[in-house]
């Protein structure tokens, strides 16, 4: 049982270029999100699923698309990076979104973009 | 809109010391709190998760409590010791959907 898992652990991506970066679970969680985490802002929502096929903008959704063709896939797209778009992204997820669920993380994705 | 606020930022403790992190929310109506270790340069771990009907969890040295009406979640880690340090992360669930983070605290402690 690996849990959350994400690819690539590290990236550096010139200014313009695109990049797909995979979340998988193991865990047949419905729910799934992808957060970015910045020095001084803290954890940010990008977007999230609640369930295969289905995605939905969180709170710093621009620049960035997803797509969750399987359950125990979501991917998170640049398709032209921005400097702005340095970051650690986070992938999480949990059973369904009711009260007693805990969310889980994976490692994390460390993005440079020059 | 939901806000999440941690006090303090930063705290310095020596070992042995017992201690209490605070977290606040600004919206009463949530599903569940969690707090969550992280380490420099790495994920998040969970620690605690408190649901909205709980008042407080313990898992070994370490107890959270939940104040749903007045907007407020404590950490409360006994006897600390230097691999306790760390940052920790207070975030709430509203209506099933993400969690909302507070900064966190970043405790060192000191042998």
């Amino acid at each position: 049982n690996a849990g959350v898992t994400q690819t690539p652990k590290f990236r550096v991506l010139k200014t313009g270029q695109s990049m797909t970066l995979l979340c998988a679970q193991d865990m047949n969680h419905e729910y799934m999100y992808w957060y970015r985490q910045d020095p001084g802002m803290g954890l940010r929502l990008i977007h999230y699923s609640v369930g295969e096929g289905t995605t939905a903008k969180g709170e710093v959704p621009d620049g960035y698309n997803v797509s969750r063709l399987k359950k125990q896939n979501f991917l998170l797209g640049l398709e032209s990076a921005a400097p702005s778009q340095t970051s650690v992204y986070f992938c999480a997820s949990t059973i369904t979104g009711l009260s007693g669920n805990e969310q889980f993380f994976g490692p994390g994705t460390r993005l440079t973009v020059l | 809109k939901q806000e999440v606020t941690q006090i303090p930022a930063a705290l310095s403790v020596p070992e042995g010391e017992n201690l209490v992190l605070n977290c606040s929310f600004t919206d009463s109506a949530i599903y569940n709190l969690q707090w969550f270790r992280q380490d420099p340069g790495k994920g998040l771990t969970s620690l605690l998760l408190i649901q909205s009907s709980q008042r407080e969890q313990t898992s070994g040295r370490l107890n959270a409590s939940l104040d749903k009406s007045s907007g407020r979640s404590t950490l409360y880690i006994a006897a600390s010791q230097p691999g306790d340090s760390a940052t920790y992360l207070c975030a709430v669930s509203q209506a099933g959907t993400a969690l909302i983070f507070g900064k966190g605290t970043t405790l060192s402690v000191s042998s």
